[in-house]
């Protein structure tokens, strides 16, 4: 079972929309977490930490969910500029490894 | 401003050659790690180093070493590349313990006929 598991999607919203993502991981003492963005035939780019207490950050929340080992990224009112690759990263508690979910593809389309 | 470069976007290998792909960060991180890109599978750890001379295999350390003499340049060396190993390539830095942010760099995508 791979540690940190994305759905692939891709989920296709229009404009405006509100769309979430999950992202599971297996190891209870994670400590560290992170969505990061990847656009086509870019390198990936920190979009936002994920705290224990939640972190909003204009049209993006992530939240953390301990007990059942999730993180999620909600984007409210989408834009055509949000369609990207969104990836899940996961830091192993006592490890310098980041682990790298596969990513889940968004189309914002008009 | 966090910068780091790689040597080269395009890359184009025979299969046997020894390959060299260089990393240069600007900030003194003391972290840096090297993936591989492929649809489908992810970023998959091959190498990272916590220090100066310092290396850890990473996910799928074969058929790749890596060389790390400065603080501000990470190697990574494909001694006989083979056509599997075809792929983008992903530097990254992180200050401290990583559990911050990684920097990428541009990425190197290497085609080995």
């Amino acid at each position: 079972r791979k540690e940190v598991e994305q759905d692939p999607g891709p989920f296709n919203v229009p404009e405006g929309a509100t769309v979430a993502f999950n992202c599971t991981y297996s190891n209870s003492a994670s400590q560290s977490f992170f969505w990061y963005r990847q656009d086509c035939r870019k390198e990936p780019k920190l979009l936002m930490s994920v705290y224990s207490s939640g972190n909003e950050d204009g049209r993006f929340t992530a939240q953390l969910n301990r007990a059942s080992q999730y993180i999620s990224l909600l984007i409210r009112d989408s834009k055509l500029s949000d369609s990207a690759t969104y990836l899940c990263v996961v830091n192993q508690g006592g490890s310098y490894i980041p682990t790298f979910g596969r990513g889940t593809s968004l189309i914002v389309h008009p | 401003d966090v910068k780091v470069t790689q040597s080269s976007r395009y890359l184009v290998k025979r299969t046997g050659e020894k390959v060299f792909l260089e990393c240069v960060q600007d900030m003194d991180h003391e972290n840096m790690f090297w993936y591989r890109q492929d649809p489908g599978l992810g970023l998959r750890l091959i190498y990272f180093s916590y220090d100066v001379k310092m290396k850890e295999k990473g996910d799928i350390p074969e058929g790749y070493s890596v060389s790390r003499e400065k603080k501000e340049r990470f190697s990574l060396i494909l001694e006989s590349a083979s056509t599997n190993q075809t792929s983008m390539y992903l530097c990254a830095s992180t200050i401290g313990q990583g559990f911050g942010e990684q920097y990428f760099g541009p990425g190197t995508r290497l085609t080995v006929t």
